[in-house]
């Protein structure tokens, strides 16, 4: 069936380090990837996100990059902060159109040390 | 700004009861979810609507049922609250993606 796998399940950093998050997915049709960052107590908040038509894509410190081939994306976060402590999930749109349904990795719990 | 309520932020209900929980979204977005989110295992797809009255099962929809009688308002039932029903209940809506959440609300089924 459909699957985002996600790794790795924690990561640890010192602050001003760079962080990776690495998604896999099942659905070759996939086309739409978001990444969702939770603090502690909060909503789950889109921070980016990347269509099937576009290899990369950077905002600020934060970029995402697409292997359509090798069916994954990753999440990259450049000279973090403390602020960016939190659980970071990926997810993918499987085939099912106009419905907006996502399936979502099962989170990446970054600690950023100062 | 997207506004997604979740009528509760805890709640606590006891085994066998009839529980509901109320999701509401202000910007005429036609998608709606259900997530039920555990340490460890992510979000997961109870059950979503991409229209009023228009509902398909997740990936983990025993036990639960919904209901949309409005666009703006889903609901998510549990018939009879087990204990192993006890988590974290997010809500989301959307159109043409992302998905917008909802604060959450924090079930204990004792």
């Amino acid at each position: 069936g459909e699957n985002v796998e996600q790794h790795p399940s924690t990561l640890s950093v010192q602050e001003g380090d760079s962080a990776v998050i690495k998604c896999t997915y099942s659905d070759s049709a996939s086309n739409y990837f978001p990444w969702y960052k939770q603090e502690l107590g909060k909503r789950p908040q889109l921070i980016i996100d990347i269509r099937s038509n576009v290899g990369e894509k950077k905002d600020q410190r934060i970029a995402v990059t697409l292997n359509k081939t090798a069916k994954h994306f990753s999440l990259h976060i450049t000279e973090t902060q403390p602020e960016d402590s939190a659980v970071y999930f990926c997810a993918a749109s499987p085939r099912r159109r106009g419905t907006d349904k996502l399936i979502f990795g099962t989170g990446t719990r970054l600690q950023v040390f100062p | 700004d997207v506004k997604v309520t979740q009528s509760s932020r805890y709640l606590v209900k006891r085994t066998g009861e009839k529980v509901f929980l109320e999701c509401v979204q202000d910007m005429d977005h036609e998608n709606m979810f259900w997530y039920r989110q555990d340490p460890g295992l992510g979000l997961r797809l109870i059950y979503f609507s991409y229209d009023v009255k228009m509902k398909e099962k997740g990936d983990i929809p025993e036990g639960y049922s919904v209901s949309r009688e409005k666009k703006e308002r889903f609901s998510l039932i549990l018939e009879s609250a087990s204990t192993n029903q006890t988590s974290m209940y997010l809500c989301a809506s959307s159109i043409n993606q992302p998905q917008h959440f909802g604060d959450g609300t924090r079930l204990s089924i004792l």
